[in-house]
């Protein structure tokens, strides 16, 4: 059965700072792995997605990375904001599987 | 531009009361799924549909029942409610459930005292 951990649990950093969120998963055999955002109240909205023959992806401020080999992925944010402020999930999509398995969170916040 | 959307937005309910969770999308998408969110257990899958009148469980499907009898609507019931499904619930929606991301409802905060 696949697991998903994210660590640290909660991270608080300076406005301005480049920082990393670590994502690992037990079974190397997935599809893609996704990135989410949750603000407190609402619902996950989706930030990467990287395909399993990927290495990475970017959008604006943020930059996903993926090593299967190791079971590992990161999301890089720079320049943070206090806008950034937000649960961080990780999830995968296990090969051959319609199932996400999402990883507990870590909840960022940016102080000004 | 509405997405998903999940109705109610809260509800409590005395144990043993039945109800009905309702999704609607209006991205025509074909796969849709109900997840629960627990503190400490993170977002688990409870049931999902590949397209219209399909079903399928998830990793926790007992106590719930699902219907996709329109492509844009899927509903979640519990026939018996049970403090244990005390949750947030929400409803995800996807064009291709492996190769674009899926979009989330807002949620419904359930309360079974």
């Amino acid at each position: 059965k696949q697991e998903v951990t994210q660590i640290p649990a909660a991270l608080s950093v300076p406005e301005g700072e480049n920082l990393v969120l670590n994502c690992s998963f037990t079974d190397s055999a997935i599809y893609n792995l996704q990135w989410f955002r949750q603000d407190p109240g609402k619902g996950l909205t989706s930030l990467l997605l990287i395909q399993s023959s990927q290495r990475e992806q970017t959008s604006g401020r943020l930059n996903a990375s993926l090593d299967k080999s190791s079971g590992r992925s990161t999301l890089y944010i720079a320049a943070s904001q206090p806008g950034d402020s937000a649960t961080y999930l990780c999830a995968a999509t296990g090969a051959g599987s319609y199932q996400l398995t999402f990883g507990k969170g870590t909840k960022l916040s940016v102080i000004p | 531009n509405a997405g998903v959307t999940q109705t109610p937005k809260f509800r409590v309910l005395k144990t043993g009361q039945s109800m009905t969770l309702l999704c609607a999308q209006d991205m025509n998408h074909e796969y849709m799924y109900w997840y629960r969110q627990d503190p400490g257990m993170g977002l688990r899958l409870i049931h999902y549909s590949v397209g219209e009148g399909t079903t399928a469980k998830g990793e926790v499907p007992d106590g719930y029942n699902v219907s996709r009898l329109k492509k844009q609507n899927f509903l979640l019931g519990l026939e018996s409610a049970a403090p244990s499904q005390t949750s947030v619930y929400f409803c995800a929606s996807s064009p291709d459930s492996l190769n674009q991301p899926q979009h989330f409802g807002d949620g419904t905060r359930l309360s079974i005292l």
